[in-house]
């Protein structure tokens, strides 16, 4: 089981700030994703990325961006918050480089609860 | 259309008791996998049971059973002797291998409350 750690776990910030979204874990994972959820809402990926340096938009139209700079970390950034990114923002890892098997399970972060004013 | 379908938008069950938890799927990829997610108030997601599309026998870990159906594409979620700890939203996914290897596919969740 993945161990993943998401800063920080509630953030509420104006509208046109610059924030940074922070991912990480501790198991190697090749694979990290962003989900964008609203509350009572089904998940939807934002982005994903393979491993480091690689990264690809996800389902979901976002405004954010990624970086994988390192296998463990998985930042997304907002570049200027509006209300309408107020949502929940989670960060999952898999283990499997290759897409060989079904199962490759995502392991989730606590969640980052946004709100923008 | 929709990949996941969950229909039950809030489900009641007394302690003690089972429950089944609805979950039907659209896909044309013959190879995919089945997730159920739990999520609680806390907001994270915990990862319950998976089932892949050519096992045989349906999936169990604990009191979580997975009843799967290929033929009427189905996957319900079975809890058995409900407790007041597994009060959460229940969420249903899948992951097609051939066509989008990366994506899971979630459904809209079930929101279960155990009664005591």
């Amino acid at each position: 089981e993945a161990d993943i750690y998401q800063t920080p776990r509630y953030l509420v910030i104006g509208t046109g700030k610059k924030i940074t979204l922070e991912c990480s874990q501790t198991m190697g994972h090749d694979k990290m994703y962003w989900y964008q959820q609203d509350p009572g809402m089904e998940l939807h990926l934002i982005h994903y990325s393979y491993g480091v340096n690689s990264t690809e938009k996800g389902d979901l139209s976002s405004e954010s961006t990624v970086s994988r700079i390192r296998t463990e970390h998985f930042p997304l950034t907002l570049e200027s918050a509006r209300p309408s990114h107020t949502s929940q923002y989670l960060c999952a890892s898999s283990e499997q480089q290759q897409a060989t098997s079904g199962q490759d399970t995502q392991y989730f972060g606590p969640g980052t609860r946004l709100t923008v004013l | 259309a929709q990949k996941i379908t969950q229909t039950q938008p809030g489900m009641f069950v007394q302690e003690k008791e089972a429950v089944t938890l609805d979950c039907t799927y659209d896909t044309s990829d013959p190879s995919y996998g089945l997730f159920w997610y739990k999520q609680p108030s806390s907001g994270e997601m915990i990862f319950l049971i998976y089932q892949g599309s050519y096992d045989q026998q349906n999936a169990t870990e604990g009191r979580y059973s997975l009843n799967f159906q290929k033929a009427r594409k189905s996957a319900n979620l079975v809890i058995s002797a409900s407790q007041l700890g597994d009060s959460a939203m229940y969420f249903c996914a899948m992951r097609e291998l051939q066509t989008g290897a990366n994506n899971l596919f979630f459904g809209t969740g079930t929101r279960l409350t155990v009664i005591p």
